[in-house]
């Protein structure tokens, strides 16, 4: 099975900061990476798929890039509903794995 | 608009088999090129993928849970289900049923909580 591995683990950052997560893929997956963000309580949300492509209706201060093993999330400008846990997700094997996870916290 | 429903029951005895239900609407599930599964999340964990089912009808599993693991369509209802046998505590969770497409990412049901426990 391919292994995404995210980092970092957990974040602390402030309403306006700018905000990376990586993940990387144990092995090629091109560009079959997805992102999700998920609040407590809630099924996660699509953001970002296909690596680079925003989801309908997210904002634009979310963006994805990367290739091969190595992508990035970034938000722009943290908003107060930003806080949340991210995920990445290869759909590149039909076997489909994620990421651990990326908690975004107030400072 | 595509809505993914999980059904079944919220307790399950430890050895026994938990089984659970999609029912699909706004979509059909024989239509081509998505895949519909199953995705789970233990409490205070991370999301743990376990098996899908394409709209011909070819299965994929997690490779830790595919001893356990049964995935099937049922397009008379338009409606998917897992099986997963001989359960312990280690499989309580939120189970997610999806609509998956290789290129586009994933379509969430609202997910069920499942306890394992006498």
């Amino acid at each position: 099975d391919i292994q995404m591995t995210q980092s970092p683990s957990s974040l602390s950052a402030s309403v306006g900061d700018r905000v990376t997560i990586t993940c990387r893929a144990s092995q090629s997956i091109s560009s079959y990476l997805n992102w999700y963000q998920q609040k407590p309580g809630k099924a996660p949300k699509l953001l970002i798929y296909a690596a680079s492509n925003l989801q309908s209706g997210v904002p634009s201060r979310f963006s994805g890039s990367g290739s091969g093993t190595d992508f990035t999330l970034t938000i722009s400008s943290l908003q107060p509903e930003d806080f949340a846990t991210y995920y990445c997700q290869q759909s590149y094997s039909t076997t489909r794995t994620f990421g651990q996870g990326t908690t975004v916290e107030i400072k | 608009q595509l809505q993914l429903q999980e059904s079944g029951p919220g307790l399950v005895k430890p050895s026994e088999t938990l089984s659970l239900t999609c029912a699909v609407s706004g979509g059909s599930i024989s239509s081509s090129t998505y895949y519909w599964g199953w995705i789970r999340q233990p409490p205070g964990k991370g999301l743990d993928w376990i098996a899908s089912v394409y709209y011909s009808g070819g299965t994929y599993y997690n490779s830790s849970l595919k001893s356990r693991v049964t995935i099937s369509l049922d397009t008379s209802k338009n409606q998917f289900s897992l099986k997963l046998s001989s359960v312990t505590a280690a499989d309580t969770a939120v189970y997610y049923c999806a609509r998956d497409h290789t290129g586009s990412g994933i379509h969430w049901g609202q997910g069920t909580l499942v306890t394992v426990s006498s």
